[in-house]
């Protein structure tokens, strides 16, 4: 099994539509950074989380880290055609510190329709 | 943010033969990592390049299949050396910065063996 699961694995929503994509993993989550990426492309830096309960936001894009520090949570408010992508969840460290060495869910690959 | 690049960005080779990938960095960075994305998948570390003394690699990938370079604080080659199909991937550099509060990626490689 994954060492860090992402859900859901694909999403198809309306333009305007809210929605959000999970990170979890059983250990404690050292560094959890996101990135999006478009088809074929390098990855996007969003933003990088550390503390439990830490909350970041990139334009209409947040994301947050649970206070365990075992689940992240990425939320897009009023999606646009733009944010369309694969949305990668990586950990610099599980169980120990942020080695830098990222493990990367599996991804969760968004289509927005207008 | 900072920019790196990656030479070449897409190559076409022949099984058996080697294929040299560099990683620019437009600042110095103690630290460089090394992706390999299948297609379909999700990234796996390759190996971490140090400056000035051998690559650290991690389980499964060997140095006499990836021998990789780092002549300086803003530089690496990573090479596919005695290519097969298995090996078309598209490979990352990256780089963290800030401590770790950021680690960008170049825009890799597409390398498909035919």
């Amino acid at each position: 099994s994954q060492e860090l699961e992402q859900s859901p694995q694909s999403l198809i929503v309306q333009e305007g539509k809210n929605l959000t994509i999970n990170c979890t993993s059983s250990k404690t989550l050292y560094g959890l950074y996101w990135y999006k990426q478009k088809y074929g492309e390098g990855l996007i830096f969003l933003m990088m989380l550390q503390k439990g309960g830490e909350e970041k936001s990139h334009e209409k894009i947040t994301a947050k880290l649970d206070e365990k520090k075992q689940q992240s949570s990425l939320h897009i408010t009023a999606s646009q055609p733009s944010h369309a992508g694969i949305y990668l969840c990586g950990a610099g460290g599980l169980s120990s510190g942020n080695t830098g060495k990222l493990i990367f869910g599996q991804g969760t690959t968004l289509q927005v329709k207008p | 943010s900072a920019v790196i690049s990656q030479k070449p960005s897409r190559d076409i080779c022949q099984r058996g033969t080697s294929l040299t990938i560099q990683c620019q960095v437009d600042s110095q960075v103690t630290m460089m990592f090394w992706y390999r994305q299948q297609p379909g998948q999700s990234l796996t570390l390759i190996a971490t390049a140090n400056q000035g003394s051998e690559a650290t690699y991690e389980s499964g990938f060997v140095i006499d299949k990836f021998p990789i370079s780092r002549p300086n604080l803003t530089f690496s080659t990573l090479t596919v050396s005695n290519m097969s199909p298995e090996d078309s991937s598209i490979y990352l550099c990256s780089a963290p910065f800030q401590g770790y509060n950021e680690q960008f990626f170049g825009p890799g490689t597409r390398l498909t063996v035919l």
